[in-house]
């Protein structure tokens, strides 16, 4: 399957709100309710900042929330902080039992 | 306190095989459904192959399928990826992640291995 669509990059001032975009097809975001996204700081692994399309593992702030419509899931990142600079990856489960990931958004703290 | 500890990358020319291992600890390993995640240089996520817990259901992505194969041990909390066949294209970081579930009917990853540098090269 072909990877999830994400915008390249996306910016904001501090203390503002930025929506990163995930589309994908019927047969992945659209089919269930199984999305996830990641943020990844340079050299670091990866980490999960939402499960199940909306759900905040423990530990994560709510300054991000998330939701899904259609074929297309978001990320809203609110009270945008410097440390939020990184890159946003989400991921969906497949029809074909497999997991494709989205093509990644790198956020600017302008 | 989970631990995922990677090991095996290396130096590969292409056409040639390598072997990765992931120990696991700190939690109930034949418990939760297991997985491999690439990121090439410079590149997004890829997931790679994972695994359930009795290692009943596997999945890979279609561009290894035929040529890498995931297997575990349980008796050793222990994760693996052969990797035959190995590609310039396969040149990445490889992360050993641990599912959520026991299925992988719903990955997501909360914890991930350091990585482990795979780098097919003449």
């Amino acid at each position: 399957q072909s990877a999830l669509t994400q915008p390249a990059t996306v910016s904001g001032s501090p203390g503002q709100s930025i929506t990163i975009s995930c589309t994908g097809t019927s047969s992945n975001v659209g089919g269930f309710n199984y999305v996830s996204w990641y943020q990844e700081h340079p050299g670091k692994a990866p980490k999960l900042i939402i499960y199940d399309v909306i759900n905040r593992p423990s530990g994560v702030s709510s300054r991000f929330s998330a939701s899904k419509s259609g074929n297309t899931a978001s990320l809203t990142i609110s009270g945008l902080q410097a440390e939020d600079e990184a890159d946003y990856y989400c991921s969906s489960y497949t029809s074909i039992n497999t997991l494709v990931f989205g093509t990644g958004t790198k956020v600017t703290v302008l | 306190e989970v631990q995922l500890v990677q090991s095996g990358g290396g130096l590969v020319q292409p056409g040639g095989s390598l072997r990765l291992s992931c120990a696991a600890s700190g939690f109930t390993f034949d418990n939760y459904a297991m997985h491999w995640v690439r990121q090439a240089p410079g590149k997004g996520l890829e997931w790679v192959s994972g695994m359930s817990w009795d290692s009943g259901d596997i999945g890979y992505v279609v561009s290894v399928k035929g040529r890498f194969t995931i297997s575990r041990d349980n008796a050793k909390n222990s994760l693996y990826l052969q990797m035959n066949s190995l590609r310039d294209e396969d040149t990445a970081l490889y992360y050993c992640v641990r599912d959520e579930g026991a299925s992988y009917y719903n990955p997501y990853f909360k914890y991930w291995g350091l990585g482990t540098l795979v780098t097919v090269s003449s």
